[in-house]
């Protein structure tokens, strides 16, 4: 199974500023989805930011973007212009492209992001 | 809206008792799933269905029981609850196809479950 790492259990961030969250994965594949998913304290899951492996262009959604390393089985997120309501917790997840081979979500463990006025 | 739906979104069992958590999806997903949360463990997959009459195990099933008798409906089942199974669980779905890979999971809103 493929697995996802992410290195930083907690990170904080100052109001108006510019983070990164660490996300590396490990697999064979070569067709593949990854996601960063938004955990605020409602408990919600929500979509953030998604990325095809077969596109080489880094996916951006407003504040949002993502440095994806395919060589390095990289996936990082970057939050631009930090507001108080980005606070929550981060999951990187994995998804195979390839039919039917179970269609599950790997998550990483999660990085807990605090932002500070 | 639609979307997918959790019941209960709180529950307290005793060790021993069993119990059903609901989950419903309006979206004509065939994927649906079922993990739970554990602080600093992330979500793990406990069970998931490709389409009505088919569900397989995931990563943590033991404990746990599911069916698929309609293409809405994925209740995942207690048999015999214990502390171990404290933790929030979530429903999910999604397309089975390309679409389904590209946009990723709808998740349902939780169930916080306390097994004392």
């Amino acid at each position: 199974a493929q697995t996802v790492t992410q290195s930083q259990p907690e990170m904080s961030v100052q109001e108006a500023e510019t983070v990164t969250l660490s996300c590396t994965y490990d697999t064979s594949e070569s067709d593949y989805y990854l996601f960063w998913y938004k955990q605020p304290p409602s408990r919600q899951m929500i979509l953030v930011i998604r990325q095809e492996a077969y596109k080489q262009q880094n996916a951006t959604e407003n504040r949002f973007s993502v440095n994806f390393q395919k060589a390095a089985k990289s996936f990082s997120l970057k939050i631009s212009d930090s507001q108080l309501g980005d606070a929550a917790m981060y999951f990187c997840a994995y998804r195979s492209g390839v039919l039917n081979s179970g269609y599950a979500l790997n998550f990483g463990k999660g990085t807990s992001l605090l932002v500070t006025p | 809206n639609a979307g997918v739906t959790q019941t209960p979104k709180f529950q307290v069992l005793k060790t021993g008792q069993s119990m059903t958590l609901q989950c419903a999806q309006d979206m004509n997903h065939e994927y649906m799933s079922w993990y739970r949360q554990d602080p600093g463990m992330g979500l793990r997959l406990i069970h998931y269905s490709v389409g009505a009459g088919i569900t397989d195990q995931g990563e943590v099933p033991n404990g746990y029981n599911v069916s698929r008798s309609t293409t809405e409906d994925f209740p995942l089942r207690l048999l015999s609850a214990a502390p171990s199974q404290t933790s929030v669980y979530f429903c999910a779905s999604s397309y089975a196809d390309q679409q389904g890979f590209r946009r990723g999971y709808t998740f349902g809103s939780g169930t916080r479950l306390t097994v004392v």
